[in-house]
């Protein structure tokens, strides 16, 4: 079974302050995404990447960067922590691209800043 | 650029009823269609994807979803509900050599015993 674990999974952290949020899989993937969930809004593709070292934007990148230090690991990172960052986030993992393969998901993270 | 819309906010039914969960999606191609569930205080979960082919998909715990190209649709149908669906059903689409799923907006389902 795939398996896709995140950290931390609550985190309450103060306007202006760094975060980081980390995702670790054991899927053999080479793709991982970060997703943000908010009530009405479905999820959010923030950032994707396909290899390690590399990252790419997705829907709504800003305000966050993304990094990518090996295959099992990504991180997303708010280097200045906003009210509207407030949110759950999920890390998710597919082996291929093509567009009809299966993403695994995390269990989330919720984020609250104040 | 496609997208998927999910009418229902919330959708309750009583358990051992039928049950049909509607996705529309916009895109001018053949898309994948996906449906995933989120158990709560969980993360997502594939219950069903559709590739071209049989317009009707089976997937897990019962569930089934039929795609018509002419309505633009991937209805999510289950025949008797069980208390244990009680969660949040995503729809979402990707395309052919595209990198991303696009998330409809979810439908809560409410199950009375």
């Amino acid at each position: 079974e795939a398996a896709v674990t995140q950290s931390p999974r609550s985190k309450v952290a103060v306007t202006g302050g760094k975060v980081t949020l980390s995702c670790h899989q054991t899927n053999n993937h080479d793709y991982m995404y970060w997703y943000r969930q908010d009530t009405g809004h479905g999820l959010r593709l923030i950032h994707y990447s396909y290899v390690a070292d590399s990252t790419e934007k997705g829907d709504i990148p800003d305000g966050y960067k993304a990094s990518r230090p090996s295959q099992e690991n990504f991180s997303l990172i708010l280097e200045l922590a906003s009210l509207s960052q407030t949110a759950v986030y999920f890390c998710a993992s597919s082996d291929e691209w093509w567009g009809k393969d299966t993403q695994y998901f995390g269990p989330g993270t919720r984020l609250l800043v104040l | 650029a496609q997208s998927v819309t999910q009418p229902d906010a919330r959708v309750t039914v009583s358990e051992g009823a039928s049950l049909q969960l509607r996705c529309k999606y916009s895109y001018f191609g053949t898309p994948y269609l996906f449906w995933y569930v989120q158990y709560p205080r969980q993360g997502l979960q594939l219950l069903l994807k559709y590739y071209p082919g049989d317009p009707v998909v089976q997937g897990v715990n019962g569930f089934e979803a039929e795609f018509s190209k002419s309505n633009s649709s991937f209805h999510l149908r289950k025949a008797s509900v069980h208390w244990s669906d009680w969660a949040v059903y995503f729809c979402a689409v990707s395309i052919h050599m595209g990198y991303k799923l696009t998330f409809g907006t979810g439908t809560s389902l409410l199950v009375d015993p």
